[in-house]
């Protein structure tokens, strides 16, 4: 069965700090990856996702993702955080597992930016 | 409708008393799908539709959860005499469809704000 693990909880940076947040998989089969984010009294929203080609993913606010399938892994990286992005963080896989699009999501990341 | 709307958006009930959990999904998504988040969790999966079956129900903890999707759009979310433990954020998503060739791209969840329950 698919699974995600994220490897980091609770994340506390300074604002220009650099990030990264990481993320594993368990499906060895052809994969759709994602990352949502959940701000603060908001609802889940799509930060980017991986569906094929490049393995280099851009998302919106200047994040980005790098599958590497060799190591079932999908980080999210950004080069300079801001307080705007303190939220909580989730990947998530699709393995189209039992013929159907399943998405099953990792536990989270609370990112906390100090201005 | 523009988004996926969820209602109520919080509900308090008493242990022991039925709840239902609405939501109506994107127009033209043929899947929905539900999911429970508790407190310091990831989203957990409970059950999806495509059109108006359960494809897949195998989220659902206990045979008090149901859910129905009757014409294929609103689905609705039933839990009989809750229980504290079930005190979570239930979240709907749905997606422009759930099946086909996975790098196709129609499986991205759009989701809706949650229905806070609370049992007392």
């Amino acid at each position: 069965a698919q699974s995600v693990s994220q490897h980091n909880h609770h994340v506390i940076l300074s604002e220009a700090a650099s990030l990264e947040l990481g993320c594993n998989y368990s499906y060895g089969g052809t994969v759709n990856l994602f990352w949502y984010v959940q701000y603060p009294g908001q609802h889940l929203q799509l930060l980017l996702k991986y569906f094929s080609g490049d393995p280099l993913v851009k998302g919106i606010k200047g994040f980005e993702a790098e599958f590497i399938k060799s190591k079932f892994s999908f980080n999210l990286r950004k080069p300079s955080v801001q307080w705007s992005d303190t939220a909580e963080y989730f990947c998530a896989v699709n393995s189209g597992e039992g013929g159907y699009q399943k998405v099953t999501f990792g536990t989270g990341t609370k990112l906390q930016v100090i201005p | 409708g523009a988004g996926v709307s969820q209602t109520p958006s919080n509900k308090v009930t008493e242990k022991g008393k039925y709840v239902e959990l609405r939501c109506d999904p994107i127009s033209g998504h043929t899947a929905l799908y539900w999911y429970r988040q508790s407190l310091g969790q990831g989203p957990e999966f409970l059950i999806y539709f495509q059109g108006t079956g359960a494809a897949d129900d195998s989220g659902l903890p206990n045979d008090r959860f149901f859910a129905v999707r009757p014409e294929g759009s609103v689905s609705t979310l039933k839990i009989q005499r809750t229980e504290r433990g079930d005190s979570a954020v239930y979240l709907c998503a749905s997606s422009l469809r759930g099946s086909g060739a996975v790098a196709s791209g129609a499986n991205v969840l759009t989701f809706g704000a949650g229905s806070r329950l609370t049992v007392l």
